[in-house]
């Protein structure tokens, strides 16, 4: 069974670089030739995807809004995924999902989920 | 503002059926599938609709969903007090070159 586990500070301060890790774990055909997602979630608010790496090449696509602060990469020899979002603010508060796509595409199923990590940005 | 609108909430009595609503446009549901996700308070989302109809294994047949145009539903009969949830819609947005969600809508089972 696939797990996938979310790992971070839970504090940053604003102007500074948020960083996450996603440890996935279970049948290696179950994580090889997928792509990997990273979705947030202010509190109280909706879903918003901020990006994805898909695990064969490391390709990355971001969401337009977020792109120029963040940087989604993969270490495939530990079955990790990190996201780091420079220059943060309050509005950067949520708690970070990842999360696998479904079947062999970036469709937006995600059908595997951690179980998400708080993040608050304050002095 | 979310691509994909849906109703802030929906409610209705245990045994009935709802649907939810997620309108978008051309360039999202329009062209490509929708995806549904229930979302029980303080958990992660769990995909209940993927590609506009197709349940994955587990999800009751209770739940089902249906893609007009630039417009998608989904549907719950049967309603039960553990149906009672936020409930996401998702596309790919070919202008955006990225994933949209819905806004959300609140299901309460009265």
């Amino acid at each position: 069974q696939l797990r996938l586990q979310e790992s971070g500070p839970g504090l940053v301060k604003p102007s500074e670089t948020l960083s996450l890790t996603c440890s996935v774990s279970g049948d290696s055909n179950s994580i090889r030739g997928f792509y990997w997602g990273w979705i947030r979630q202010p509190p109280g608010k909706g879903l918003e995807w901020i990006g994805t790496v898909y695990y064969n090449s490391g390709r990355t696509y971001y969401n337009p809004s977020l792109k120029s602060r963040v940087t989604i990469s993969a270490d495939t020899s530990k079955n990790q995924f990190s996201l780091k979002m420079g220059s943060v603010t309050a509005a950067d508060t949520a708690v970070y999902y990842c999360a696998r796509h479904e079947g062999t595409a970036i469709a937006p199923g995600f059908d595997s989920w951690g179980q998400g990590s708080l993040v608050t940005v304050s002095s | 503002q979310s691509a994909l609108t849906q109703p802030p909430s929906a409610s209705e009595t245990p045994g009935q059926r709802v649907t939810i609503s997620c309108s978008g446009s051309s360039s999202n549901i329009g062209s490509n599938y929708v995806y549904w996700y229930q979302q029980l308070p303080g958990t992660a989302p769990k995909l209940l609709i993927y590609r506009s109809n197709q349940r994955p294994s587990g999800v009751p047949d209770r739940f089902s969903g249906s893609k007009s145009g630039t417009s998608a539903s989904l549907a719950i009969s049967g309603l039960r007090s553990e149906d009672e949830a936020d409930y996401y819609c998702a596309a790919w947005d070919d202008s955006l070159s990225g994933v949209v969600f819905g806004g959300g809508t609140k299901l309460t089972v009265l």
